[in-house]
């Protein structure tokens, strides 16, 4: 197993543009799940989704969308990229009836 | 408003000795809480998970105990080694599959 893949690892972004950051995981898990975290901060959720077709708002979920056709894949798009949105990405999933979250390796996002 | 809070300071130790990281929180009422080590530039792996109506939990070298009149969980490593230096992360769950973090402590384990 792959586990949770995340691309692109870096990505340079001019404000207003947008983007698609991807996210697959190989293990079936019903859950996934976006966070952001900021230097020196904790991880904020965005955007989680507990099946494929339900998707649910998380603490900073504002100027994201996200979709989740498959159990596979899970992408968060950025539209009008702001310097805010400056950050690392995380994915993570878990399977139903286990709470550890499996992460995936980030991107990070730099908007200028 | 609630709250997670974790040493902001890096915790120094020497090799061999115990490490010990403390979680706080306020307002909440944890149906559990997690604790994931983080490496630089790595996402968080998951270490030790452990239940409200469980006092402690243990992992080879890990220890966890969980205080809910405390509010506060504690996440030790005995016989610390080099190879343990990283950013360690409390997360709680509250209800709605859904975990919140905290900001981490680094831990650098000395020579």
């Amino acid at each position: 197993n792959a586990g949770v893949t995340q691309t692109p690892k870096f990505r340079i972004l001019k404000i207003g543009q947008s983007m698609t950051l991807q996210c697959t995981q190989d293990m079936n898990h019903n859950y996934m799940y976006w966070y952001r975290q900021d230097p020196g901060m904790g991880l904020k959720l965005i955007y989680y989704s507990v099946g494929a077709g339900i998707t649910d708002k998380g603490e900073v979920p504002n100027g994201y969308n996200v979709s989740r056709s498959t159990t596979e894949d899970f992408p968060l798009r950025l539209e009008l990229a702001a310097p805010s949105q400056t950050s690392v990405y995380f994915c993570a999933s878990r399977p139903t009836g286990n709470n550890e979250q499996f992460f995936g390796p980030g991107t990070r996002l730099t908007v200028l | 408003s609630q709250k997670i809070e974790q040493n902001s300071e890096a915790l120094n130790i020497q090799e061999g000795k115990t490490a010990t990281l403390t979680c706080n929180y306020t307002n909440y009422s944890p149906a559990y809480l997690q604790w994931y080590r983080q490496d630089p530039g790595r996402g968080p792996v998951f270490l030790l998970l452990i239940r409200e109506n469980e006092k402690e939990k243990r992992k080879e070298r890990l220890k966890v105990t969980f205080d809910t009149t405390l509010k506060q969980s504690l996440f030790h490593i005995t016989a610390s080694q080099p190879a343990d230096s990283a950013t360690y992360l409390c997360a709680l769950e509250g209800g709605g599959n859904k975990l919140t973090f905290g900001t981490g402590t680094q831990l650098k384990v000395e020579l």
